[in-house]
């Protein structure tokens, strides 16, 4: 069975500090997905990593996918306020359904 | 474009009693998904269905029910509410069943069974 744990569950910081948040497996993905979901909406996709050792960047967000596929991180660099939210990580379990498998989130909260 | 929309918003079951969560996307997708959430845990998939006509189980399929008639509609239905079904219930679609491809979701419905 597939297992995608994050760490930490939840993180309350200061306006302007850095932070990262991990996904890991011990399963190989063929892809990550990092959503960012807000209090009473549904999940947004922030970014797909697909290849080994990928880094993406998304303004103060850095996203990198594991060497071997099996995990992911999230760094934030002078986290603001509007940053809050639930951080979920996400992996398909078949190649052609589109099936995901969620971690259980990081709850982050930036205080000004 | 409205997106993936859901109704409604919340709901108050008591125990025994049947309802169902509609679900609609003005998208054109042919992937649709049913997800639970509970407090502190990750989206559990409940169904899934591929297009219209075609529907399959997911992760935590029991006490529930789908049906996927058109394109645009993935109604989810509670025969038999349990307060274990108290839940967060979130509805998404994609264009395509590619691994990396990006699913939208609802705004949810928060239903409470008592």
């Amino acid at each position: 069975t597939q297992l995608l744990e994050q760490s930490p569950q939840f993180l309350s910081i200061q306006e302007g500090e850095n932070l990262t948040v991990y996904c890991n497996s011990s399963s190989v993905f063929s892809s990550l997905q990092w959503y960012r979901q807000e209090p009473g909406e549904g999940p947004v996709l922030l970014v797909t990593v697909v290849t080994g050792g990928e880094v993406k960047k998304l303004k103060r967000l850095t996203f990198q996918f594991g060497d071997a596929r099996k995990d992911s991180s999230l760094h934030i660099t002078a986290a603001q306020p509007g940053d809050t939210g639930l951080y979920l990580c996400a992996g398909p379990t078949s190649s052609n359904t589109g099936k995901l498998i969620f971690g259980q989130g990081t709850t982050l909260q930036v205080k000004p | 474009n409205a997106g993936v929309t859901q109704t409604p918003k919340f709901r108050i079951l008591k125990i025994g009693q049947s309802m169902t969560l509609q679900c609609t996307q003005d998208m054109n997708h042919n992937y649709m998904y049913w997800y639970r959430q509970d407090p502190g845990m990750g989206l559990k998939l409940i169904y899934y269905s591929v297009g219209a006509g075609i529907t399959d189980k997911g992760e935590v399929p029991n006490g529930y029910n789908v049906s996927r008639s058109t394109t645009e509609d993935f109604p989810l239905r509670l025969e038999l509410a349990a307060p274990s079904q108290t839940s967060v219930y979130f509805c998404a679609s994609s264009s395509s069943g590619r691994a990396w491809n990006e699913q939208f979701f609802g705004p949810g419905t928060r239903l409470t069974v008592l």
